[in-house]
This record gives C-alpha cells, sequence and structure tokens, in this order.
C-alpha cells in the first residue's frame, strides 16, 4: 500500500451539520481500514477498524463504510458538535504480518458553536 | 493509567547532541510500533517490533536512529547526533492483532 488519499483536507461546518470524509487507498494487499480521531495535544483516538468489503460501524453520531474492491471509505458525522473538532486520519494497513499503518493526511474539521 | 504512555512529551535539544525517548506499551501488548509525524505530514511508519524482535525498519531510520524493546516490555528509541530535520512528533503504539493504541507522542524540537 503506498498512497492513502483524505479529502477534503479541512473543513469548517456549523454546529449541527452533517459531514462526511473520503480516504481512498490502493485496493491490492489489503488487511484493514483504520480511522482515527486525532485532537491536539491527546493521543490520537481509534474510532473503527474495518477488514471486510461492504463493512459498516457505529459509534454514537459518527459511522463508517468501507469498500475494499475499489478502494475507499467513507466517515460520517451526523449533527456535528464542536467537541467533534479534531483531526480525522485514516490509515490502512497491509497483509503482511506487521500491520504497519499507513497514515493519509488526515481532514482537519472544526465545528463552530 | 493503562493506556500507552512516552515520556518525554517534550525534548528541545540542539544539533549534534543525541537524545533518548522511551514507550511503555499496554501490558501484554506483543506488537509495538515507532511513527513519526513532521508538520504538514501524516505519521509516517518507522519501525516494528513483535516482542523483542526488531522486524521491520523503514527507510527513513537513519543510521543515527536505533530503537530497541530489550525484554519485550517497554521501548526506547535513540537519535544520535541529532539534525533540525529529526524536528517531529514521535509517537509509539501498541497491540495485539490489529487495533493499534497510541501514546501522547513525544514532540522533539532540534535547535
Amino acid at each position: 500500500i503506498l498512497n492513502v488519499e483524505q479529502s477534503p483536507q479541512s473543513l469548517h461546518v456549523q454546529e449541527g451539520d452533517s459531514t462526511n470524509f473520503t480516504c481512498s487507498f490502493p485496493s491490492s494487499n489489503f488487511y484493514a481500514l483504520h480511522w482515527y480521531r486525532w485532537e491536539t495535544a491527546k493521543s490520537p483516538e481509534a474510532l473503527f477498524v474495518m477488514t471486510l468489503n461492504g463493512d459498516e460501524k457505529k459509534k454514537g453520531r459518527i459511522s463508517a463504510t468501507l469498500n475494499t474492491k475499489e478502494g475507499y471509505s467513507y466517515l460520517y458525522i451526523k449533527g456535528s458538535q464542536p467537541e467533534d473538532s479534531a483531526t480525522y486520519l485514516c490509515a490502512p494497513s497491509d497483509d503482511g504480518n506487521n500491520r504497519k499503518l499507513i497514515w493519509g493526511l488526515g481532514t482537519s474539521l472544526a465545528v463552530n458553536p | 493509567d493503562t493506556g500507552v504512555s512516552q515520556d518525554p512529551r517534550h525534548k528541545i535539544t540542539k544539533r549534534g547532541q543525541n537524545v533518548t525517548f522511551r514507550c511503555d506499551p499496554i501490558s501484554e501488548h506483543n506488537r509495538l510500533y515507532w511513527y513519526r509525524q513532521t508538520l504538514g505530514q501524516g505519521p509516517e511508519f518507522l519501525t516494528y517490533f513483535q516482542n523483542e524482535a526488531q522486524l521491520e525498519k523503514s527507510r527513513l531510520l537513519s543510521d543515527r536512529f536505533s530503537a530497541e524493546r530489550p525484554k519485550g516490555s517497554f521501548s526506547t528509541l535513540e537519535i544520535q547526533r541529532t539534525e533540525q530535520g529529526d524536528s517531529a512528533m514521535y509517537l509509539c503504539a501498541s497491540s495485539v492483532i490489529a487495533e493499534q493504541f497510541f501514546g501522547p507522542g513525544t514532540r522533539l524540537t532540534v535547535l
């Protein structure tokens, strides 16, 4: 896995808006797709780990989908809140034994109250 | 606290000095990773341990960098003869299978 792209790079929304981000990655040698939420001065927080094509996962107002055949994942936030402001990073890992993460640049989300 | 810890959280050093960072993974996590994030970039993989064995090193890890995990528990990352380009956030993560749990990182500034 060589190239992970995330869009948009940054997003400013109003409280209550719903939003979504895209992560695209090469589909060969795929093992799992990780989504992380990273707030400044804190540790990256794991949101989802998805492995199967068609996987959909949900945690509260946040959900994610995975398409391994075409190499993309969407992250959705419903009814954004100011505390959702963070950088959202996706990282596929390959099917090698080390399972290392290959990171995108992230989408920086700012939610205005 | 049972999470991943890293020490120090911040390090300022002068060019040419050696620095060492420590990572304490979650107990019983056999996999340990080091990543580095520079300004404006996503994190990049540096190296991976399974128990005490260092199984992969990125080409980013020049010969000035060395990492150890002597007893399969904590790990250290040493940078010798630091350069300004080494300024970055150094992240450690541990896992059992797939999900990686991250520490807060060590921010290195090389003057």
